[in-house]
């Protein structure tokens, strides 16, 4: 049971450039989410999933881009990459009861040049 | 837009001092969570309070939910090096169903031998 796996853990960019993150869990959870964490900045959510084929923006969505074909996976594309989108990303999912919390993975650090 | 402040951001103590850190909102949240985050890993969820008033204790933590269940107060006694950290306090929307959390900015704790 590993839990909640993003891949990569480390990438640099360069400005313009694109690419996916990806997010992988193995504990049947509907929800899903994708936050960002810049330093002295806590977490702020770029977009969240209530379930296969269901997504919606959170508080940051402006540069991304995500989807859900399955319950397991919640990958989130840059498409254009900015100076501005530095920073270490980190998907959580839950249950959808109440009072539950949230698990995190790892994280992916994203450095854009 | 719900927004928690957190206090202090920075806080540095020898072993064995006491601590308190604070969680405050104008907003009602459904419940409130506390995490701790280490470097270069995701926050982990240490406990969740939901009914006004209420307190909890792990350990040498104590966890309080204020009456009206906008701020919410974690207090360390006798700190250990272990204990070093970021910790995290996160609102749950009182509406809706999609258990979204409203994250402060942390507090950055360093426990000193």
């Amino acid at each position: 049971n590993a839990g909640v796996t993003q891949t990569p853990k480390f990438r640099i960019l360069k400005i313009g450039q694109s690419m996916t993150l990806q997010c992988t869990q193995d504990m049947n959870h509907n929800y899903m989410y994708w936050y960002r964490q810049d330093p002295g900045m806590g977490l702020k959510l770029i977009y969240y999933s209530v379930g296969a084929g269901i997504t919606d923006k959170g508080e940051v969505p402006n540069g991304y881009n995500v989807s859900r074909s399955t319950t397991e996976d919640f990958p989130l594309r840059l498409e254009l990459a900015a100076p501005s989108q530095t920073s270490v990303y980190f998907c959580a999912t839950r249950t959808s009861r109440g009072q539950e919390t949230q698990y995190f993975g790892p994280g992916t650090r994203l450095l854009v040049l | 837009t719900q927004l928690l402040e957190q206090s202090p951001q920075f806080l540095s103590i020898q072993e064995g001092e006491n601590l308190t850190v604070y969680c405050n909102s104008s907003s009602v949240f459904s419940s409130l969570q506390w995490y701790r985050q280490e470097p270069g890993e995701g926050p982990v969820l240490l406990v969740t309070v939901v009914t006004g008033g209420e307190v909890k204790k792990l350990k040498r933590l104590t966890f309080q939910f204020g009456d009206a269940r906008k701020d919410s107060s974690l207090h360390i006694t006798a700190a250990q090096p272990g204990d070093t950290g970021l910790y995290l306090c996160a609102g749950e929307d009182s509406g809706g169903s999609n258990y979204k959390l409203t994250f402060g900015k942390g507090t950055l704790l360093t426990v000193n031998p």
